[in-house]
């Protein structure tokens, strides 16, 4: 069964803009983790968030959890042609297999 | 330090034959995982191997989807007598052994797309 859902399903701005993309989760989780992954190409790890953590940045990237609610933001800064590419949030229940969401498309216009 | 490897990257074959993919982990991990993910699809869990080990098969289709990680070797994942809905693309990801890292980082491979006529 799916875990997380991504939301928007895609996500259109222009360059320099900011984009905001959520994930809703249902059970508990040891970790959420955020992929990318470009058209026809595999995945690229972006950033791991703990469940006992509420906020992360690396580089543009800014990742909230609130296991409150069961959701994560991913949240890229001042956004680049090249960030076009899905999105999904992965999570790990149990320190084995990771249960991705259906990804949200983003496109950065230039 | 090279990545997850996986061959071939495309394969395609004909209803009923068999398709074999191969995946080898980064050096020093001992986990490998196996994913599909179909079109405008998320990736969909299918089999977790250790050295010699099935550990979890829970999203492994019960008939024709094979599995295996020998001690010596990439990991294989067997798929027989492929049927069109078996087109997809098939991740493979690697992590290094429990008590190196507790995050169960996965790291993935470029993947396989598999195209059945």
């Amino acid at each position: 069964s799916q875990q997380g859902e991504e939301d928007p399903q895609a996500l259109s701005i222009q360059e320099g803009e900011n984009a905001t993309m959520n994930c809703s989760y249902k059970t508990s989780i040891n970790n959420l983790q955020w992929y990318r992954q470009n058209s026809g190409r595999g995945l690229v790890h972006l950033i791991l968030i703990r469940s006992n953590e509420r906020e992360k940045h690396s580089g543009r990237l800014r990742v909230t959890l609130d296991t409150s609610k069961k959701s994560s933001s991913l949240l890229i800064t001042a956004s680049r042609a090249a960030d076009t590419a899905s999105y999904f949030c992965a999570t790990d229940q149990a320190g084995t297999a990771l249960i991705f969401g259906k990804g949200t498309t983003l496109s950065v216009s230039s | 330090n090279a990545g997850v490897m996986q061959n071939p990257r495309h394969l395609v074959r004909r209803r009923g034959q068999e398709a074999r993919l191969r995946c080898s982990p980064m050096k020093g991990h001992s986990h490998v995982y196996w994913y599909r993910q179909l079109p405008e699809e998320g990736l969909k869990f299918m089999v977790y191997l250790q050295k010699e080990n099935i550990i979890d098969e829970s999203g492994m289709p019960k008939e024709r989807f094979s599995a295996e990680f020998p001690k010596e070797g990439p990991s294989i994942l067997r798929i027989q007598q492929v049927v069109r809905g078996d087109s997809a693309a098939y991740f493979c990801a690697s992590s290094p052994p429990i008590g190196t890292a507790d995050n169960n980082e996965q790291f993935f491979g470029p993947g396989t797309r598999l195209t059945v006529l």
